[in-house]
């Protein structure tokens, strides 16, 4: 499969704790995304990528969440001192911007998710 | 403000009937729309998406979605749903060019086929 992929799948942690996920976006993509997903919503966008460089960050990316991208391949997504309102369902997307009879289109692969649980 | 908004939480339907899922969006300038579904265990999927060009799309599994600029309405149709419709359906938008990056979603619509 050359999907998306996400690791963990799940994370339980005690709150006050830090943790780290991993997105393996598809290999020839150059943009790489960030939503957070609670229960009932739809996923919500926190941060992204073209190759190595972080172009956008979401006003709900608070200055504990920090996201790297360093090679321009995968990325990880780090909350530090977490907080039960943090207790989420992660997801990541990569695509590359093309164009389509001078149509610029932004479709984006989204991965299986991390679903974070804070205790 | 961009925003997506999708007018049903949940819908009821038995097998064979058929399906409209509304959507509306705001956005400034040409929009990129999409719907989603996510499959109960599953990860979000593309079902369709609207670029430009002819505003009635079609996707995946017979869905089909019609986009209707005077009314900033994408709504998701099928004729007949089956029982492996049974999902949350997320409708989406971008701008053109994706040169802000981001989709922004609807809340979801959750669709229970009874068979």
């Amino acid at each position: 499969d050359t999907g998306v992929s996400q690791d963990p799948r799940h994370k339980i942690t005690k709150r006050g704790q830090n943790v780290t996920f991993r997105c393996d976006p598809i290999s020839e993509h150059n943009r790489l995304y960030w939503y957070r997903q609670t229960l009932g919503q739809g996923p919500e966008f926190l941060t992204y990528f073209q190759n190595e460089a972080q172009l956008e960050k979401s006003r709900l990316l608070s200055d504990r969440f920090s996201a790297e991208r360093p090679k321009g391949s995968f990325s990880t997504l780090e909350i530090q001192r977490t907080e039960q309102g943090d207790s989420a369902m992660y997801l990541c997307a990569s695509n590359t911007l093309g164009a389509l009879a001078g149509v610029s289109y932004n479709e984006q692969f989204f991965g299986p998710g991390t679903r974070l649980t804070v205790l | 403000a961009q925003s997506v908004s999708q007018h049903n939480h949940h819908v009821i339907l038995s097998e064979a009937a058929s399906l409209e899922l509304g959507c509306n969006y705001s956005y400034g300038g040409t929009v990129n729309l999409f719907w989603y579904v996510q499959y109960p265990g599953q990860h979000l999927q593309l079902l369709l998406k609207y670029f430009s060009g002819d505003p009635l799309v079609k996707g995946i599994k017979g869905f089909e979605a019609e986009f209707i600029k005077s009314k900033f309405s994408f709504n998701l149709r099928k004729p007949s749903v089956q029982w492996s419709d049974t999902a949350e359906y997320f409708c989406a938008g971008a701008n053109y060019g994706g040169s802000q990056g981001n989709l922004i979603f609807g809340k979801g619509t959750k669709l229970s086929v009874k068979p």
